[in-house]
């Protein structure tokens, strides 16, 4: 079974601009969390879709939003980049109620 | 409350010896605490995982000890290699908000 892919893998954009960052779950799985991944705050987490819906939203801004499609790929957009936002974007994927999660290898995220 | 502490920050072990790594947390609607590896440029791997019914889970050389009532968990590396070089996350899963709250990381090193 294919493992989870996220795309890019690396992205370098300058502050204000926008970016979308997007996920493949596991086969079958329907569940899907992002996380933020920084030195100084580790590991965040953002939402988690599940069946076109979000189910949950940790704590940022607006300018981070998401969406899932019917075949549970999902994106993230952030929006007005700033600095702060260099970070290593994880896409974790599971079969349905996000215990048993599985990352993808990450997009890093540079913001100039 | 919804914080998972993790201690050491780092440690070193010699090539053999046993890497033990603590976590603590608070909030009793945590059920399900995970283990994650992550090598550098990598995703977290998810590594062994425990239910609060079960005070003890071993896979290979890797132990997970389970104290519900001190609420702490720990994972014990017996016979530790240079591959296992790598930062060890511990989690937690809030059932409520389906998400993984994660401790702030240990880097071990193994020492040939």
């Amino acid at each position: 079974k294919a493992g989870v892919t996220q795309t890019p893998r690396y992205l370098i954009k300058t502050r204000g601009q926008q970016v979308t960052l997007s996920c493949s779950p596991i086969s079958g799985h329907r569940s899907v969390s992002w996380y933020q991944q920084t030195p100084g705050q580790g590991l965040q987490f953002l939402f988690e879709y599940f069946s076109e819906t979000q189910r949950n939203k940790g704590n940022f801004p607006g300018r981070f939003s998401g969406r899932q499609f019917s075949n549970s790929r999902s994106e993230m957009n952030v929006s007005t980049l700033e600095l702060g936002d260099s970070a290593l974007y994880l896409c974790a994927s599971s079969l349905t109620t996000g215990n048993e999660q599985f990352f993808g290898p990450g997009t890093r995220l540079t913001v100039l | 409350q919804q914080q998972v502490k993790q201690s050491p920050q780092s440690l070193i072990v010699q090539k053999g010896g046993i890497s033990i790594i603590n976590c603590a947390y608070e909030n009793t609607a945590f059920d399900y605490f995970p283990w994650y590896q992550q090598f550098p440029g990598k995703g977290p791997a998810l590594l062994i995982a425990i239910r609060p019914d079960v005070s003890e889970k071993k896979e290979g050389r890797f132990t997970i000890s389970f104290n519900k009532s001190a609420k702490q968990f720990s994972l014990h590396i017996m016979d530790s290699q240079p591959g296992d070089s790598a930062t060890y996350f511990c989690a937690a899963h809030h059932t409520g908000f389906q998400k993984l709250v994660f401790g702030t990381g240990t880097r071990l090193l193994v020492s040939p």
